[in-house]
C-alpha cells in the first residue's frame, strides 16, 4: 500500500457541516490525488497535488478544497457538506515524477452525509 | 469526463475459464494502467502498459494494447475464485496535466 493512510476510515456527519479527510504517507512523493468513487461513475478525480502548496482541480472539484502544507499530507475539505457528497474518497499517491504512472491507493474513507 | 470504457460491465463465469475484459479510450495516451478492486478495498494496480508496447504479460494476466483503435484487453487466465473483483482501466493523457483517468470498471464474478 505505499504507507499510505487515511483517516478517518469511516464518518457520518450533517448536511453543512464541514469536513476534513486527511491522507497521508510516509515517503516523499510528489504526486498526490484524492478520488471519488460514486456506483456507475467509477473514479473521479477532485484534486490533485504535485509539490508543497502545489495543487490543482480534477474533474469534480466543485464544493472541495485541497491544501498541501507538507510533502506527508494531502488534506480534503468539504466546506460545507451536501449529501451529493456521500461517497467513498480514496487518496492516492504516484511513486514516480510523472503523474501518469503507476498510483497506489489508500484503503478509502466512507462518508455519509446526512 | 471519462476516458477509459470498460466492456462489458460485469462478467460472470466459471472457475478455471478464461476471463477478457476491454477498454476503450478517445485522446492520445502515455500508457495504459489496469487496476483490481476487491470490494470495500482500494485499488490495486496490475500492469501497465506504454504506448509503443502491443503486449505484456504478468503471471496469468496478458494485456494487449492497440492505440490504432485506442482499445486494449485484459485477459485473465485460468481464473480462481478470488480473482472475483472490479477491473478498472486507467489511461496516462500526453496532453494537459499528468493524472490518469479511470474507468467505470467491469465487475468479474468467477464461480466455484
Amino acid at each position: 500500500d505505499a504507507g499510505i493512510t487515511q483517516s478517518p476510515r469511516h464518518k457520518v456527519t450533517e448536511t453543512g457541516t464541514p469536513v476534513t479527510l486527511r491522507c497521508h504517507q510516509t515517503e516523499n512523493h510528489r504526486y498526490m490525488y484524492w478520488y471519488r468513487q460514486d456506483p456507475g461513475h467509477g473514479l473521479r478525480l477532485i484534486h490533485y497535488s504535485y509539490g508543497v502548496k502545489d495543487t490543482d482541480k480534477g474533474e469534480v472539484s466543485d464544493g472541495y478544497s485541497v491544501s498541501r502544507s507538507k510533502t506527508e499530507d494531502f488534506l480534503l475539505t468539504l466546506e460545507s457538506a451536501t449529501s451529493s457528497q456521500t461517497s467513498v474518497y480514496f487518496c492516492a499517491i504516484s511513486e514516480s515524477d510523472r503523474g501518469w504512472d503507476t498510483q497506489y491507493f489508500g484503503p478509502g474513507t466512507r462518508l455519509t452525509v446526512l | 469526463s471519462q476516458q477509459g470504457e470498460e466492456d462489458p460491465q460485469a462478467l460472470s463465469i466459471q472457475e478455471g475459464e478464461n476471463a477478457t475484459m476491454n477498454c476503450s479510450y478517445k485522446t492520445s495516451i502515455n500508457n495504459l494502467q489496469w487496476y483490481r478492486q476487491n470490494s470495500g478495498r482500494g485499488l490495486v494496480h496490475l500492469i501497465l502498459i506504454r504506448s509503443n508496447e502491443r503486449e505484456k504479460h504478468s503471471g496469468r494476466l496478458r494485456v494487449t494494447l492497440d492505440t490504432s483503435k485506442k482499445s486494449s484487453s485484459l485477459l485473465i487466465t485460468a481464473s480462481r475464485a478470488a480473482d472475483t473483483a472490479s477491473y478498472f482501466c486507467a489511461t496516462g493523457e500526453i496532453q494537459g496535466a499528468q493524472k490518469l483517468v479511470f474507468g467505470q470498471g467491469t465487475r468479474l464474478t468467477i464461480n466455484p
